[in-house]
């Protein structure tokens, strides 16, 4: 399968616990997305990076969440002292550069309980 | 601020019958592209249509179009001929070459009845 995967695909976890999601990328796809999505709702931008380079953050991510993509490849996205409010799906996306019209390719997504 | 609507929290057809999911955003950005993207019950997300914002000329792929009014931003879908499997979350979607974000409406619900 050469789509774009991410692990673990659920994650339950106690208040105040550390978390870590992975995504792996389409392997030519230098842009890498993510988004958080609550039941009903539309996805809610997070961060991106282009290579390893993460280009633009949301507002709306707190101090507790930090992502990397080390080598401009997988990435990982980590929320540390989970809250209650953290739980959601947790999607993963990317993409070609520009010339490709910008269709993101989306992983099946990490859906984080948080008890 | 940069927003997109869709007004149609769900709808709900016969198999066979034509169905228009509505959707309208706000940007003040000139070059932008518009999405709809389609996500199945517990599947994941996939793109259904795309449609750049200079092209007057609406996308079609298949039993999938789009009515693409700039002037009044609007990009709604038609669905012909619809089929049980088109039965998911529709997300109508932004993106601005300004600060990469896809910008989400909050989705529509359909439901094809067989």
């Amino acid at each position: 399968d050469t789509g774009v995967s991410q692990n673990p695909r659920h994650k339950i976890t106690k208040r105040g616990q550390n978390v870590t999601f992975r995504c792996d990328p389409i392997s030519e796809h230098n842009r890498l997305y993510w988004y958080r999505q609550t039941l009903g709702q539309g996805p809610e931008f997070l961060t991106y990076f282009q290579n390893e380079a993460q280009l633009e953050k949301s507002r709306l991510l707190s101090d507790r969440f930090s992502a990397e993509r080390p080598k401009g490849s997988f990435s990982t996205l980590e929320i540390q002292r989970t809250e209650q409010g953290d739980s959601a799906m947790y999607l993963c996306a990317s993409s070609l550069p520009q010339g490709a019209l910008n269709e993101q390719f989306f992983g099946p997504g990490t859906r984080l309980t948080v008890l | 601020a940069q927003t997109v609507t869709q007004s149609q929290p769900e709808m709900s057809v016969q198999e066979a019958e034509t169905v228009t999911l509505s959707c309208t955003y706000d940007t003040s950005e000139s070059n932008y592209y518009l999405f709809w993207y389609k996500q199945p019950p517990s599947r994941q997300m996939i793109l259904v249509i795309r449609q750049e914002a200079y092209k007057q000329q609406n996308a079609t792929e298949n039993r999938f179009s789009v009515n693409f009014q700039k002037a009044a931003k609007s990009f709604s879908l038609k669905i012909s001929d619809s089929q049980l499997g088109d039965t998911a979350m529709y997300f109508c979607a932004a993106y601005m070459d300004s600060n990469y974000q896809l910008i989400w409406g909050a989705g529509t619900k359909l439901i094809i009845k067989p």
